[in-house]
């Protein structure tokens, strides 16, 4: 089974940060991998798909890279709906997992 | 738009069962794969299950295998999970989730989920 290792996984940051989070798979999934946000109470929203595709109606602040192990989440400037909870899930075949996830928190 | 509302969840004890239901709508439920995906209280997200569009293939990871079953009704556009043997461990909000794959998804994703449905499992 695949497994997916965010880090770090709590984040403090200020507004208008360049921010980075990294999910690493245990092995190797080309570009099988998503992105959501969560904020409390919510349910996920999708953010990029395919390891760099950003979903419609998502800012382009948001950018995803990476393949094979090893992927990142980055928002060029952090803004204030953006403190959230940040999910990457694999679809490397079943079955499916997520990672643990990242908390950006205010700084 | 895209709705999906569930249904079913409370408190039940440990070793019940307990039935979830998803009510889709605003997209073609018959051709789309489903999915449940559940979170413990401040805690991740964790995938429970996923049916393909037919209803023919579903998918369990080993901690809920032989005790959850996936089902769909394209006619009434309903999807359900089935739980027995019901755990402590099992407490968490369950969503019900729209799994885009394939064709026009151009990849694969949970676009929309549910708002969720908590099961609490408690003595």
């Amino acid at each position: 089974d695949i497994q997916l290792t965010q880090s770090p996984s709590l984040l403090s940051a200020s507004v208008g940060d360049r921010v980075t989070i990294t999910c690493r798979a245990s092995q190797g999934i080309a570009t099988s991998l998503v992105w959501y946000q969560q904020k409390p109470g919510k349910a996920p929203k999708l953010l990029l798909y395919a390891a760099s595709t950003l979903q419609i109606g998502v800012p382009s602040r948001f950018s995803g890279s990476g393949s094979g192990t090893q992927f990142t989440l980055t928002i060029s400037s952090l803004q204030p709906e953006d403190f959230a909870t940040y999910y990457c899930q694999h679809f490397s075949g079943f079955p499916l997992a997520f990672g643990g996830g990242t908390k950006v928190e205010i700084k | 738009e895209v709705q999906l509302l569930e249904s079913g969840g409370g408190l039940v004890q440990p070793g019940g069962s307990l039935r979830l239901s998803c009510a889709a709508s605003g997209f073609t439920f018959s051709s789309s794969a489903m999915s449940w995906v559940r979170q413990a209280p401040g805690k991740g997200l964790e995938w429970v299950s996923t049916i393909s569009d037919s209803g023919d293939d579903t998918y369990y990871p080993d901690s809920v295998k032989g005790r959850f079953t996936i089902s769909r009704d394209n006619f009434k556009n309903t999807l359900s999970l089935q739980m027995n043997s019901l755990r402590a461990e099992d407490t968490a909000l369950y969503y019900c989730v729209k799994y885009c794959r394939g064709g026009s998804c151009n990849g694969y994703y949970f676009d929309h989920w549910g708002q969720g449905t908590l099961v609490t499992v408690s003595s």
